[in-house]
């Protein structure tokens, strides 16, 4: 089945406790991005790439990392979690930059207390 | 600044009923419009999308309108169903968007009651 996978699902962690956010496609599709969604917002976009070794920032970038070593993961990766990064994170995955219909993860709920 | 906005956080019709879901946009740079449908505790889903050379694209029970002079776009569901309760969002992309970045409005959560 062509999915998008994250994990883990829900997570709650304190504050400057680094924390990863898998992320995993099995359609072979070179582009991939996180989003974060909060109430009132939308979607916004965090980081994205669009191939292996190729990442760069989105809108909102501050406080993230991401690495791309291998087509099918883009891991997201808080070194210092602070409370404004509660949120609901979603990775999405595409078969190029010029495909706007991406296929978005499961999401992960992210508690930093 | 919001560039997709939908204004209407929640919208419930009856079941049978046509559901009218908007989008309005400030970019007139926008070339291709989508419409995600999400359920709770589910990843957004792709539901229908337009290109700015249309001004309507139909699929099933779903059409996308698309109005550019008032930088607007709907989607009509007819006949609305009971499993068409869940959060739309519209979504807009351009050939200048750095990253394939979609803009998402705010969502509108659709209730249709049977």
């Amino acid at each position: 089945e062509a999915q998008v996978t994250q994990n883990p699902r829900y997570l709650i962690t304190v504050t400057g406790k680094k924390l990863t956010v898998t992320c995993s496609q099995n359609m072979n599709h070179e582009y991939m991005s996180w989003y974060r969604q909060d109430p009132g917002l939308g979607l916004r976009q965090i980081y994205y790439s669009m191939n292996v070794e190729v990442t760069d920032k989105g809108d909102v970038p501050e406080g993230y990392k991401v690495s791309r070593k291998e087509k099918r993961n883009f891991p997201l990766i808080l070194e210092s979690p602070s409370p404004n990064q509660t949120s609901l994170y979603f990775c999405a995955s595409s078969l190029s930059v010029d495909s706007s219909e991406q296929y978005f993860g499961p999401g992960t709920r992210l508690t930093v207390t | 600044d919001q560039q997709v906005k939908q204004n209407s956080p929640s919208l419930s019709v009856q079941e049978g009923r046509i559901s009218i879901l908007n989008c309005d946009y400030t970019n007139s740079m926008f070339d291709y419009f989508l419409w995600y449908k999400k359920y709770p505790a589910e990843g957004p889903t792709f539901l229908i999308s337009i290109s700015s050379i249309k001004d309507k694209n139909e699929d099933g029970r779903f059409t996308v309108f698309l109005n550019k002079s008032a930088k607007h776009l709907s989607l009509h569901i007819v006949p609305s169903q009971p499993g068409d309760s869940a959060v739309y969002f519209c979504a807009a992309s351009g050939f200048y968007n750095q990253g394939g970045k979609l803009i998402f409005g705010q969502g509108t959560e659709l209730s249709v009651k049977p």
